[in-house]
Parts: C-alpha cells; structure tokens; sequence
C-alpha cells in the first residue's frame, strides 16, 4: 500500500522559511518522481517542482526559482520542500504527490496518483 | 507559464453526460501525451482521473474518460451521479520540463 505522509501544519512570521517533509512507504521512491504541489484557499493547485529521489536532481516552476529547494533522502524515503523569503501569499495547503518521469529528460511529467495528505502553511505577522 | 484553460463550471443532471475542456498551446497540451485529470472534493486531497491523455488507473469508473485534439484536451464523464460533484483539474507536462496545471472546474450535478 503506497503512502505518503506530510508532516503537521505550521504558522510561520513573513519572511521566514517552512520546511516540510514526506515519508514515502517502502518502494515509493524507485522509479518515480516526487513533486509538490500547493493550492492556496479557494484556489487550484499549483505545481512548485520536483525531484527523482534516486537521481537526486531536482527542477523547478519558474514562479518558485530561488525560493523553493526540493531535496530527498533515500535511506529514509522522505522527500522535503523548504520555502524561503515567506510572504502572506505563501499561505496555502502543500502537497506532495508521486508521479512519473521522463527518462531521457529526468523531467516530472505529471501522473501524480498518490498524494500526501497535505500540509497547511500559514504566514501571518 | 500559463496556467491551463478550463470553465470556471459545469453542470448537468443525474445519468447525463459532460464534458469538461482543458486548452493549452504547442508547449504543453499540443506537445505531449502527458495530460492527466484530477477529481478533488472539499478538504480531500486530488484524486488522479485520467492519465497520459485517455488511460484510467485501476479502480476508477470506466464513465470517466479523456481524448485529446491539438492543443485541448477533454474529460467526459458519462452516467452522472451525485458523488461525481467536486472539482476537476487538467494537468500537462510543459516545456522546458515543468508541469502545470488548469485553473480548474466545479461540476455540479442538478
């Protein structure tokens, strides 16, 4: 049974950075890519970047470069999305989300067909 | 990069079928068989529809389906039931190497 599990909710002050983690179960990480996608309340999803665990290369949207750093530790199938420079924008539910990858790019392609459960973010002064 | 073109809403009655329409350009739709849909009912987590244009993973209804032509893709669903109320989200691997998502679409069955 594939599982991704985020870690809890967290308040954070503008300008700040929040860090969040995924505990993937065992085999989530072979072959597959690990994205993270954020949907701001009563707005759609949005994907920041992702990463291929077993690579360890990551890339990222546009809108996020700079600001987002997507890293993976295999011994512990957790992947992390630490985002910095904090602003009340930020505020937003964060996924992750197993998908497929491009093998002759090493690019995510999307066909996210397991989830985390999502990790509230809140920025407020 | 721009998010996908979706309707804001769609409706439809109970056994009808709809379609929900998801525009893109060259870069993304039009370029790459990578198009997946997503279901997501309030305070869930999306739930994947439909993959790499037209493929249903194992488990979801075969009323759910996808095409592609050119640079818009579609999710048709057949048979409407009161569960298939949510919203709905197309997704397209982009160029350079990204992904990106529509803006998204509330169905709502009369």
């Amino acid at each position: 049974q594939v599982q991704l599990v985020q870690s809890g909710a967290e308040v954070k002050k503008p300008g700040s950075s929040v860090k969040v983690s995924c505990k993937a179960s065992a085999g989530t990480f072979s072959s597959y890519a690990i994205s993270w996608v954020r949907q701001a309340p009563g707005q759609g999803l949005e994907w920041m970047g992702g990463i291929i665990p077993t690579l360890g290369t990551a890339n990222y949207a546009q809108k996020f470069q700079g600001r987002v750093t997507i890293t993976a530790d295999k011994p512990t199938s957790t992947a992390y999305m630490e985002l910095s420079s904090l602003r009340s924008e930020d505020t937003a539910v964060y996924y992750c989300a197993r998908g497929n990858y491009d093998v002759l790019t090493d690019y995510s392609i999307g066909d996210f067909d397991y989830w985390g459960q999502g990790t509230l973010v809140t920025v407020s002064s | 990069q721009s998010a996908l073109t979706q309707p804001a809403s769609v409706s439809g009655s109970p056994g009808q079928s709809i379609s929900i329409s998801c525009t893109g350009t060259s870069s993304d739709v039009g370029g790459y068989d990578y198009v997946s849909w997503y279901q997501q009912h309030p305070g869930k987590a999306p739930k994947l529809m439909i993959f790499d244009v037209s493929h249903r993973p194992s488990g979801v209804s075969n009323r759910f389906s996808g095409s592609k032509s050119g640079n818009t893709a579609s999710l048709t669903i057949s048979g409407l039931q009161a569960e298939d109320e949510a919203d709905y989200y197309c997704c397209s691997h982009t160029n350079p190497g990204h992904v990106v998502f529509g803006g998204g679409t509330k169905l709502t069955v009369l």
